[in-house]
């Protein structure tokens, strides 16, 4: 298997501008994950989705932020628009369910100007 | 809200063993445990659930006291390959419901031959 893929791997962009990040979880994992790392707010989970659907997004900062599933393979972080402080690592991770061991991408190295 | 982690940093001589602490002011649900070696992705090692589990696999080791709401990873005959930072998640059930997962700031932990 491939391992979790994230897309793209890094993004510059400018002030405003709408970013969407992009994740293909491990084939056969219900479980899928946002995270979010920067240096000043550490490790942060953004939002949880079991089978396809959102459980938990208690951690997306503000409305800016929407995170989509339409199917088992497939799971987009969108930031409209976005802000320098939105600069970050964000990490998808995939399990079979929430308390099987997580698989992580590579991540994306998100930089707002 | 966010756990605490102690040591903040550790460094070890290769086989020597290490204990890292995560505390939290909550009743905790689940405890994650995570390693991030620098300029990549965490690495799952376990979770543990209420009910003061214990798990392990290879030499390293985790333990969950409950009534404490505390945690400890336990490193074994350390190896080079062990060097990274090691992160806590607590997790809690909220009052209106869902749960809550904080991570810690994280051990840097260090072996050197």
């Amino acid at each position: 298997d491939a391992g979790v893929i994230q897309s793209p791997r890094h993004e510059v962009t400018e002030m405003g501008q709408e970013v969407t990040l992009r994740c293909k979880p491990i084939s056969g994992h219900n479980s899928l994950f946002w995270y979010r790392q920067t240096m000043m707010r550490g490790l942060e989970l953004l939002i949880y989705f079991n089978n396809n659907v959102p459980i938990d997004d208690s951690g997306m900062p503000e409305d800016r932020f929407s995170a989509k599933m339409p199917n088992a393979s497939f799971s987009t972080l969108k930031i409209q628009p976005s802000e320098p402080r939105d600069s970050a690592v964000y990490f998808c991770a995939s399990s079979y369910n929430r308390e099987e061991t997580q698989y992580f991408g590579p991540g994306t190295r998100l930089l707002v100007l | 809200q966010q756990p605490v982690q102690s040591p903040q940093a550790v460094i070890l001589r290769e086989g020597e063993d290490a204990v890292i602490n995560c505390s939290s002011s909550k009743a905790l649900y689940s405890v994650h445990w995570y390693r991030q070696k620098h300029g990549e992705a965490p690495v799952f090692l376990m979770i543990l659930l209420k009910g003061g589990e214990q798990k392990g696999h290879d030499k390293i080791s985790a333990s969950f006291n409950e009534k404490k709401q505390q945690s400890s990873l336990y490193l074994t005959a350390s190896q080079l390959s062990y060097s990274g930072t090691y992160f806590c998640g607590t997790e809690w059930i909220l009052t209106g419901g869902g749960n809550k997962l904080t991570f810690g700031t994280g051990t840097q932990l260090k072996v050197e031959l």
